[in-house]
Protein backbone atom coordinates (compact mmCIF):
# COMPACT_ATOMS: atom_id res chain seq x y z
CA UNK A 1 0.00 0.00 0.00
CA UNK A 2 1.33 2.97 -1.01
CA UNK A 3 2.07 5.83 1.88
CA UNK A 4 1.89 9.51 2.28
CA UNK A 5 3.68 11.26 -0.62
CA UNK A 6 4.55 15.01 -0.33
CA UNK A 7 5.92 17.40 -2.47
CA UNK A 8 8.56 18.89 -2.86
CA UNK A 9 10.88 17.79 -0.65
CA UNK A 10 13.22 20.67 -0.39
CA UNK A 11 12.55 24.05 -0.94
CA UNK A 12 14.47 27.38 -0.64
CA UNK A 13 13.09 30.71 -1.16
CA UNK A 14 13.61 34.62 -0.08
CA UNK A 15 11.26 35.94 2.29
CA UNK A 16 8.62 37.54 0.87
CA UNK A 17 8.04 34.72 -1.73
CA UNK A 18 5.03 32.75 -1.64
CA UNK A 19 5.29 28.95 -2.00
CA UNK A 20 3.18 25.96 -1.74
CA UNK A 21 2.82 22.25 -0.62
CA UNK A 22 1.33 19.11 -1.83
CA UNK A 23 -0.19 16.20 -0.22
CA UNK A 24 -1.29 12.75 -1.48
CA UNK A 25 -2.57 11.24 1.30
CA UNK A 26 -3.27 7.33 2.01
CA UNK A 27 -5.95 6.39 -0.77
CA UNK A 28 -9.32 5.82 1.28
CA UNK A 29 -8.31 8.03 3.75
CA UNK A 30 -10.83 10.69 5.12
CA UNK A 31 -8.96 12.69 7.54
CA UNK A 32 -5.63 14.62 6.31
CA UNK A 33 -3.96 16.69 8.63
CA UNK A 34 -0.67 19.32 8.27
CA UNK A 35 1.99 19.98 10.61
CA UNK A 36 4.62 22.52 10.83
CA UNK A 37 7.21 21.13 12.63
CA UNK A 38 10.29 23.79 13.36
CA UNK A 39 13.76 22.25 14.20
CA UNK A 40 14.13 21.21 17.61
CA UNK A 41 10.55 20.84 18.59
CA UNK A 42 7.72 18.76 18.07
CA UNK A 43 5.30 19.21 15.05
CA UNK A 44 2.06 21.45 15.83
CA UNK A 45 -0.87 21.14 13.86
CA UNK A 46 -2.19 24.03 11.09
CA UNK A 47 -5.20 22.57 9.77
CA UNK A 48 -7.16 19.18 9.71
CA UNK A 49 -9.73 18.61 6.90
CA UNK A 50 -12.58 15.30 7.18
CA UNK A 51 -12.95 14.65 3.55
CA UNK A 52 -12.89 18.08 1.86
CA UNK A 53 -14.55 20.21 4.64
CA UNK A 54 -11.67 22.14 7.92
CA UNK A 55 -12.26 20.32 11.03
CA UNK A 56 -9.94 22.92 12.77
CA UNK A 57 -7.91 25.60 11.67
CA UNK A 58 -7.18 27.48 14.95
CA UNK A 59 -3.28 27.28 14.58
CA UNK A 60 -3.43 28.33 11.19
CA UNK A 61 -1.72 32.05 10.25
CA UNK A 62 -4.53 32.86 8.22
CA UNK A 63 -3.03 36.40 7.06
CA UNK A 64 -0.33 34.41 5.26
CA UNK A 65 -1.33 30.37 5.07
CA UNK A 66 -4.04 28.68 3.48
CA UNK A 67 -4.87 25.79 2.59
CA UNK A 68 -7.23 23.24 0.90
CA UNK A 69 -8.52 19.84 -0.03
CA UNK A 70 -9.97 20.21 -3.14
CA UNK A 71 -12.64 16.79 -3.43
CA UNK A 72 -11.87 15.49 -0.95
CA UNK A 73 -8.66 13.70 -1.99
CA UNK A 74 -5.26 15.60 -2.26
CA UNK A 75 -4.29 19.13 -0.58
CA UNK A 76 -2.37 21.69 -1.22
CA UNK A 77 -0.92 23.81 1.48
CA UNK A 78 0.38 27.85 0.70
CA UNK A 79 2.84 30.28 2.25
CA UNK A 80 2.33 33.90 0.60
CA UNK A 81 4.15 36.05 1.46
CA UNK A 82 6.55 34.19 3.50
CA UNK A 83 8.93 34.97 6.72
CA UNK A 84 11.80 34.20 7.69
CA UNK A 85 10.23 32.02 11.15
CA UNK A 86 8.44 29.88 8.44
CA UNK A 87 11.39 28.11 7.71
CA UNK A 88 10.09 24.69 8.89
CA UNK A 89 9.27 20.73 8.06
CA UNK A 90 5.92 20.75 6.81
CA UNK A 91 4.19 16.96 7.07
CA UNK A 92 1.40 15.65 6.03
CA UNK A 93 -0.65 13.02 7.99
CA UNK A 94 -3.74 11.15 7.01
CA UNK A 95 -6.09 8.81 8.93
CA UNK A 96 -9.32 6.51 8.49
CA UNK A 97 -11.39 8.40 9.68
CA UNK A 98 -10.61 9.26 13.29
CA UNK A 99 -7.76 5.91 13.16
CA UNK A 100 -4.21 5.80 13.33
CA UNK A 101 -2.13 8.91 11.40
CA UNK A 102 0.45 8.12 9.32
CA UNK A 103 2.65 10.77 7.88
CA UNK A 104 4.28 11.45 4.93
CA UNK A 105 8.55 12.13 4.33
CA UNK A 106 8.20 15.79 4.59
CA UNK A 107 8.93 19.11 2.91
CA UNK A 108 11.77 21.09 4.53
CA UNK A 109 11.19 24.92 3.59
CA UNK A 110 14.24 27.60 4.07
CA UNK A 111 13.19 30.63 4.16
CA UNK A 112 16.10 33.10 3.53
CA UNK B 1 -4.95 23.59 26.19
CA UNK B 2 -3.31 20.26 25.97
CA UNK B 3 0.46 19.98 26.54
CA UNK B 4 2.76 16.98 26.54
CA UNK B 5 6.43 17.62 28.45
CA UNK B 6 8.94 14.85 27.58
CA UNK B 7 13.01 14.62 28.83
CA UNK B 8 15.27 16.64 27.34
CA UNK B 9 18.06 15.23 25.02
CA UNK B 10 20.18 13.75 23.60
CA UNK B 11 19.97 10.39 25.69
CA UNK B 12 23.39 8.68 24.97
CA UNK B 13 23.85 4.81 26.22
CA UNK B 14 25.53 2.02 25.33
CA UNK B 15 24.16 -1.18 23.65
CA UNK B 16 22.36 -3.28 26.11
CA UNK B 17 21.62 -0.48 28.56
CA UNK B 18 17.91 0.06 30.07
CA UNK B 19 16.19 2.78 28.69
CA UNK B 20 13.84 5.34 30.45
CA UNK B 21 11.80 8.50 28.41
CA UNK B 22 10.05 10.29 30.39
CA UNK B 23 6.85 11.70 29.19
CA UNK B 24 4.14 13.54 31.01
CA UNK B 25 0.87 15.33 29.78
CA UNK B 26 -2.01 17.78 30.47
CA UNK B 27 -5.43 17.32 29.05
CA UNK B 28 -8.72 17.53 30.04
CA UNK B 29 -10.83 14.45 29.06
CA UNK B 30 -9.44 11.29 28.56
CA UNK B 31 -7.37 11.71 25.45
CA UNK B 32 -5.07 8.79 24.10
CA UNK B 33 -1.21 8.10 23.98
CA UNK B 34 0.82 7.56 21.46
CA UNK B 35 5.14 7.50 21.45
CA UNK B 36 6.61 8.40 17.55
CA UNK B 37 9.63 7.59 16.18
CA UNK B 38 12.08 9.53 13.74
CA UNK B 39 14.73 7.63 12.43
CA UNK B 40 17.63 9.38 10.84
CA UNK B 41 16.02 10.84 7.11
CA UNK B 42 12.98 9.02 7.38
CA UNK B 43 9.33 10.25 8.46
CA UNK B 44 7.67 9.55 11.71
CA UNK B 45 6.60 6.16 12.27
CA UNK B 46 3.93 5.20 15.30
CA UNK B 47 5.85 3.42 17.57
CA UNK B 48 3.27 2.46 20.28
CA UNK B 49 0.06 3.91 21.81
CA UNK B 50 -2.50 3.68 24.39
CA UNK B 51 -6.05 4.55 24.62
CA UNK B 52 -7.42 4.20 28.64
CA UNK B 53 -6.15 4.04 31.79
CA UNK B 54 -3.55 1.41 32.90
CA UNK B 55 -3.46 0.11 29.05
CA UNK B 56 0.47 -0.67 28.63
CA UNK B 57 1.40 -0.07 24.48
CA UNK B 58 4.27 -2.33 23.31
CA UNK B 59 6.05 -2.67 20.23
CA UNK B 60 9.80 -3.95 19.27
CA UNK B 61 10.58 -4.08 22.88
CA UNK B 62 10.05 -1.32 23.64
CA UNK B 63 6.91 -0.16 26.44
CA UNK B 64 4.73 2.04 27.85
CA UNK B 65 1.78 2.48 30.74
CA UNK B 66 -1.18 5.12 30.55
CA UNK B 67 -0.81 6.18 34.41
CA UNK B 68 -3.58 8.76 34.88
CA UNK B 69 -3.28 9.35 38.64
CA UNK B 70 0.51 10.81 38.07
CA UNK B 71 -0.64 11.75 34.11
CA UNK B 72 2.74 9.83 32.66
CA UNK B 73 3.23 7.43 30.00
CA UNK B 74 7.12 7.32 30.11
CA UNK B 75 8.94 4.96 27.57
CA UNK B 76 11.16 2.25 28.61
CA UNK B 77 13.10 -0.63 26.90
CA UNK B 78 15.33 -3.41 28.54
CA UNK B 79 18.24 -3.24 26.36
CA UNK B 80 18.92 -0.60 23.76
CA UNK B 81 20.70 -1.65 20.37
CA UNK B 82 22.63 0.76 17.95
CA UNK B 83 19.60 0.63 15.67
CA UNK B 84 17.38 2.08 18.06
CA UNK B 85 19.09 5.71 17.58
CA UNK B 86 16.73 8.07 16.62
CA UNK B 87 14.60 11.22 17.88
CA UNK B 88 11.59 9.69 20.27
CA UNK B 89 8.13 11.91 20.44
CA UNK B 90 5.38 11.83 23.25
CA UNK B 91 2.02 13.07 21.88
CA UNK B 92 -1.38 12.59 22.76
CA UNK B 93 -5.03 12.95 20.76
CA UNK B 94 -8.22 14.31 22.08
CA UNK B 95 -11.79 13.31 22.43
CA UNK B 96 -14.35 13.89 19.46
CA UNK B 97 -14.10 15.17 16.00
CA UNK B 98 -10.47 16.98 16.44
CA UNK B 99 -8.20 14.39 16.80
CA UNK B 100 -4.99 16.02 16.20
CA UNK B 101 -1.87 15.02 17.90
CA UNK B 102 -0.54 17.47 20.28
CA UNK B 103 3.65 16.30 20.26
CA UNK B 104 6.26 17.19 22.69
CA UNK B 105 9.39 18.85 22.15
CA UNK B 106 11.36 15.19 21.40
CA UNK B 107 13.90 13.37 22.61
CA UNK B 108 17.23 12.34 20.59
CA UNK B 109 18.42 9.12 21.61
CA UNK B 110 21.93 7.75 20.75
CA UNK B 111 22.74 4.49 21.73
CA UNK B 112 26.96 3.38 21.16
CA UNK B 113 28.28 0.30 20.07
Amino acid sequence: EAGVAQSPRYKIIEKRQSVAFWCNPISGHATLYWYQQILGQGPKLLIQFQNNGVVDDSQLPKDRFSAERLKGVDSTLKIQPAKLEDSAVYLCASSLALGEQFFGPGTRLTVL
Amino acid sequence: GDSVTQMEGPVTLSEEAFLTINCTYTATGYPSLFWYVQYPGEGLQLLLKATKADDKGSNKGFEATYRKETTSFHLEKGSVQVSDSAVYFCALSGTGGRRALTFGSGTRLQVQP
